[in-house]
């Protein structure tokens, strides 16, 4: 069974300050990783997506990074913003997603 | 696009009642799932369909759950009868899913809370 870990489980910034979020998971066989981001009494909403065969995604000052051989893949956010702060989730597989906790992100103006 | 469409957005019922939550997926999308979202277990997939049929529900906790999805454009999951337990986030998502390269929509969620 995938187990997905997400460190730290809340971060505190200040604005403009650059975010690195971290996401480990168990089994190295995975189909593709996913980052969501999860705003208070809402759904999710997808970030980035990273097939299996690729290393990083990039969006914005968003990029993704994944490595499969040491199951980790890391979320950079450049810059950080008040309208940064929400709940990141890190989510793997294909049909059937195995997700992390989250990391809850507050950054402060 | 609407997006993924919820309803009720909040339910309170006591316990023992029948439960019924409703899901209107994106127009196109072949692939519909099911989720509850809890503090103590996170967010944990339920059940997921492919047109209409379901394919793997081996996330329904129990008997007590069922889902249908009797057209493309409608879903139910039922809880008969609730249980407090049963108090979480409901999240239902859709996916066109090609060769499952494609990322989960998801809905607003229906927030439930069973007395």
């Amino acid at each position: 069974k995938q187990e997905v870990t997400q460190i730290p489980a809340a971060l505190s910034v200040p604005e403009g300050e650059n975010l690195v979020l971290n996401c480990s998971f168990t089994d190295s066989a995975i189909y593709n990783l996913q980052w969501f981001r999860q705003d208070p009494g809402k759904g999710l909403t997808s970030l980035l997506l990273i097939q299996s065969s690729q290393r990083e995604q990039t969006s914005g000052r968003l990029n993704a990074s994944l490595d499969k051989s040491s199951g980790r893949s890391t979320l950079y956010i450049a810059a950080s913003q008040p309208g940064d702060s929400a709940t990141y989730l890190c989510a793997v597989g294909d049909y059937k997603l195995s997700f992390g906790a989250g990391t809850t992100v507050t950054v402060r103006a | 696009d609407a997006g993924v469409i919820q309803s009720p957005r909040h339910e309170v019922t006591e316990m023992g009642q029948e439960v019924t939550l409703r899901c209107k997926p994106i127009s196109g999308h072949d692939y519909l799932f099911w989720y509850r979202q809890t503090m103590m277990r996170g967010l944990e997939l339920l059940i997921y369909f492919n047109n209409n049929v379901p394919i793997d529900d081996s996330g329904m906790p129990e008997d007590r759950f069922s889902a249908k999805m009797p057209n493309a454009s409608f879903s139910t999951l039922k809880i008969q009868p609730s249980e407090p337990r049963d108090s979480a986030v409901y999240f239902c998502a859709s996916s066109p899913m090609a060769n499952g390269q494609e990322t989960q929509y998801f809905g607003p969620g229906t927030r439930l809370l069973v007395l």
